[in-house]
């Protein structure tokens, strides 16, 4: 069965470090891609990043990498430098290029606070 | 700029008053989507549209209604709304082929 699963319900950490968010995924199917989602307190869901599995290299965007571990079947999201508007919840979230419906498969959240 | 927009953001409604949420995007997206979020289930795809008079269901289209007359409209319609579909719905659309999916601001629908 096609999962994501985000072991962490909530994390903190203190301004300006870093901090990994997991992900790990289980599909059988061999071209997907994983991604990353932000939901602050009011409730837009913003995307972050995005790793195809046929990507080599791991993705980056600005502040944002995602640690892409293939054989493991992990999509971990690193924040370097973590500031205040950060806190929110994030999904991970699969989609499967072999599906027709182009539907989105997430997991049920990580939420993470900030410290000044 | 470049967005998905959806209407109302917030809607309180009664039993059996029939509703639509719009959804427009201008990204010439050919691909677009419906979820909604509930505590403890995530979201879930209600329907989805490769294009322009080609919809289908997703997971949980049960009471639930959709079109798709034009490229950038994708609407949403409950045609008897109940207490059971008091939820946050999110729009999203994408490019079909690739995978990323952009997401509208959401509408929170209470159904008393």
């Amino acid at each position: 069965a096609q999962k994501i699963t985000q072991t962490q319900p909530g994390m903190f950490v203190q301004e300006k470090e870093a901090v990994t968010l997991d992900c790990t995924y289980d599909t059988s199917d061999q071209s997907y891609g994983l991604f990353w989602y932000k939901q602050p307190s009011s409730g837009e869901m913003i995307f972050l990043i995005y790793q195809g599995s046929y990507d080599e290299q791991n993705a980056t965007e600005g502040r944002y990498s995602l640690n892409f571990q293939k054989a493991r079947k992990s999509a971990n999201l690193v924040i370097s430098a973590s500031q205040l508007g950060d806190s929110a919840m994030y999904f991970c979230a699969m989609s499967l290029l072999s599906s027709n419906t182009g539907k989105l498969i997430f997991g049920q959240g990580t939420t993470l606070q900030v410290k000044p | 700029e470049a967005q998905v927009t959806q209407n109302p953001r917030y809607l309180i409604t009664v039993t059996g008053k029939k509703l639509t949420v719009t959804c427009s995007q201008n990204m010439n997206h050919e691909y677009m989507s419906w979820y909604r979020q509930d505590p403890g289930l995530g979201l879930r795809q209600i329907y989805y549209s490769m294009n322009v008079e080609v919809t289908d269901k997703g997971d949980v289209p049960e009471g639930y209604k959709v079109s798709r007359k034009e490229k950038r409209n994708f609407p949403l319609i409950l045609e008897s709304p109940s207490p059971n579909q008091t939820s946050l719905y999110f729009c999203a659309s994408g490019l079909a082929g690739q995978e990323t999916q952009y997401f509208g601001p959401g509408t929170r629908l209470l159904v008393l």
